[in-house]
């Protein structure tokens, strides 16, 4: 199963674009990978996913180098309640096989 | 929709004790997934099922065990309760592999064992 890495924390501006970073070296080809993030003890909140193109949504955008072996989250404009621990997963799927598989993710600390 | 429901939210043991932790999901997912979590750290992937009948284990099965009789409820039994199986348990839920795979979560069940 491929492995996630990610910093255990970092710091950003209100206001200011997070670029959270994820190395994902051992990713196999039609594996996708995954952002999740966790505020307080709730469960875990869906944020993006992709496979092989840039993705935006709503809530944020993913870019995914070239090679498929690292990405970035962004968060345009955050704001204080985007203070959570965020997740870079990797989907494993195969023939009676879906899991995502959570590493230990970055701590983002907003701040005024 | 009341979405992925988890049954109890808090919950102490004595050791060597069981108990059952029940999760049951509303919006016909096939997908059913059991988590922990301990303090300060991910989340560690237990048991899952791609549909009723079928379970597999994750990356921490030992002292647990699962059923999918349903389609909607997916039991997680913990056998012998050990200190080390404190922690957060989190339910989850998804359509599977031709959606997005987005899963969602249950509120959480936190389980003490004295």
């Amino acid at each position: 199963d491929a492995k996630t890495t990610q910093p255990p924390s970092m710091d950003c501006a209100e206001g200011r674009a997070a670029n959270l970073p994820c190395n994902h070296s051992t990713i196999s080809g039609n594996e996708y990978v995954y952002w999740y993030r966790q505020i307080h003890s709730q469960g875990p909140q869906y944020i993006i996913h992709g496979l092989k193109n840039n993705e935006t949504n709503e809530m944020a955008s993913l870019i995914i180098t070239e090679d498929r072996k690292s990405s970035t989250l962004i968060l345009p404009h955050a704001t204080l309640r985007d203070t959570a621990v965020y997740y870079c997963i990797v989907r494993v799927v195969g023939w009676n096989t879906d899991k995502l598989i959570f590493g230990t993710g970055t701590r983002l600390q907003v701040f005024p | 929709n009341a979405g992925v429901t988890q049954t109890p939210k808090f919950r102490i043991l004595k050791i060597g004790q069981s108990m059952t932790l029940q999760c049951a999901q509303d919006m016909n997912h096939n997908y059913m997934y059991w988590y922990r979590q301990d303090p300060g750290m991910g989340l560690k992937l237990i048991y899952y099922s791609v549909g009723a009948g079928i379970t597999d284990k994750g990356e921490v099965p030992n002292g647990y065990n699962v059923s999918r009789s349903t389609t909607e409820d997916f039991p997680l039994r913990l056998e012998l309760a050990a200190p080390s199986q404190t922690s957060v348990y989190f339910c989850a839920s998804s359509h599977g592999r031709t959606n997005t795979g987005e899963l969602f979560f249950g509120e959480g069940s936190r389980l003490t064992v004295l």
